[in-house]
């Protein structure tokens, strides 16, 4: 079955330490965003990508870092600069190209920092 | 900047209808909502095209005012099912592509 997947599900991050997220799609999109949320806050764009080797700041890019190497691959790095104690964050896919098509979700990973 | 939505949340009983607004400051090639349940993935509802078209789900209904950068969504004879956040996203469109950036959310609650 074709979808995008994140993970892990939860993960903990010490305070001066560095993790990335994972985020994997099959559908073959062009386009990949990384996602914050924050309760009454929405869903905040931290990075964006259209195509491959290419990718933009979003709102709230402060602290974290971003590759797209590979066509199906988009991970986010949460570095030491992030301070956010807790944060969920969801990666999306979309075909690109065709605007009129829909943005796909992942399930999100919850990180907080311990 | 996001998108505003409004109500920033809504309390419904069953069968009766709600509608949540969103509105932008910037020029928008097309309008997207999404529903998200407590805990889990955002789920696309529909796509509201400049022009008038619409892609999306067949009983909730949504108009684009493009002049005024502003879209509504319609909920009519809510189920308890219709529970969630609901967000709406407006793609912006520059020069290699576009960016999907969401509103705040409305907490819409559906009880018996």
């Amino acid at each position: 079955d074709g979808g995008i997947t994140q993970s892990p599900k939860y993960l903990f991050r010490k305070e001066g330490q560095n993790v990335t997220l994972s985020c994997e799609q099959n559908l073959n999109h062009d386009a990949m965003y990384w996602y914050r949320q924050d309760p009454g806050q929405g869903l905040r764009l931290i990075y964006y990508s259209q195509i491959v080797n290419d990718f933009q700041k979003g709102d709230i890019a402060e602290g974290y870092s971003v590759s797209r190497e590979k066509k199906e691959s988009f991970p986010l790095t949460v570095t030491s600069a992030q301070k956010n104690p807790t944060a969920f964050s969801l990666c999306a896919s979309s075909i690109g190209r065709d605007f009129s098509q829909e943005a796909f979700f992942g399930q999100g990973t919850r990180l907080t920092v311990v | 900047q996001q998108p505003v939505q409004s109500p920033q949340a809504v309390i419904l009983r069953e069968g009766e209808d709600a509608v949540i607004n969103c509105s932008s400051s910037k020029a928008l090639y097309s309008v997207h909502w999404y529903r998200q349940k407590h805990g889990e993935a955002p789920v696309f509802l529909m796509i509201l095209l400049k022009g008038g078209e619409q892609k999306g789900h067949e009983k909730i209904s949504a108009s684009f005012n493009e002049k005024k950068q502003q879209s509504s969504l319609y909920l009519t004879a809510s189920q308890l099912s219709y529970s969630g956040t609901y967000f709406c996203g407006a793609l912006e469109i520059y020069n290699q592509g576009g960016k999907l950036i969401f509103g705040q959310g409305t907490e819409l609650s559906v009880k018996p």
